[in-house]
């Protein structure tokens, strides 16, 4: 009864940097998502996958890549971290685009 | 420019008491409004989900209205318990109207503090 499972939970990184974020999810849901949260913002899209083998940029792409590996797993990455991405990550899930999004617990990144 | 604006941004209330917050949108075309429930340190928990035609939709000491002319949302919450501390999020969803799906647009959240 996991759902949606992030790892890790927090992270402190040096800038420049690289790491990937993983995310699986259990409910064989077609649509994965990645958010980023801000203080004082709401959550924002990076990058989602609609299905297996597709990805799609979000409203804040820039920095990061994805990689949809199968139906059940879809990570995040960042290949030269800058302080501008000390965030809270959340990786999501959903049956379909447009239908409830289930999230993971998040993983707290700090860019020094 | 979809844009989804909650108020108030904080609330502080006693045990008991009720409480309403509310969810003003832009977006378009509307397609669905949720309200997610979020825990400190944890991620969001969907509460209600309330399409164009829905007026009113309760979860248990939850009740979230829509009234679509005004593009205006508002959950009240019953008798409250301290559990109920936490963020509230609105999240709009808009059709896209090229390529199909939907696009999520999420408020910033208002975070409410129930206090003894």
């Amino acid at each position: 009864n996991a759902g949606v499972t992030q790892t890790p939970k927090f992270q402190v990184l040096k800038t420049g940097q690289s790491m990937t974020l993983q995310c699986a999810q259990d409910m064989n849901h077609n649509s994965m998502y990645w958010y980023r949260q801000d203080p004082g913002m709401g959550l924002r899209l990076i990058y989602y996958s609609a299905s297996e083998g597709t990805t799609d940029k979000g409203e804040v792409p820039n920095g990061y890549n994805v990689s949809r590996l199968n139906k059940r797993e879809f990570s995040l990455r960042l290949e030269s971290a800058a302080p501008s991405q000390t965030s809270v990550y959340f990786c999501a899930s959903s049956e379909w685009v447009g239908t409830e999004a289930f999230f993971g617990q998040g993983t707290r990144l700090t860019v020094v | 420019k979809n844009q989804v604006e909650q108020s108030p941004q904080s609330l502080i209330i006693l045990e008991g008491k009720n409480c309403t917050l509310q969810c003003n949108y832009t977006v378009s075309p509307f397609s669905n409004l949720r309200w997610y429930k979020q825990d400190t340190g944890r991620g969001p928990v969907s509460l209600t989900i309330m399409t164009f035609s829905e007026n009113t939709k309760s979860n248990g000491r939850y009740t979230a209205t829509l009234d679509a002319d005004t593009k205006q949302s508002s959950l009240h919450i019953t008798a409250s318990q301290l559990s109920d501390s936490a963020s509230y999020i609105c999240v709009v969803s808009a059709y896209v109207l090229t390529g199909g799906g939907n696009k999520l647009t999420f408020g910033t959240g208002t975070q409410l503090k129930v206090e003894l």
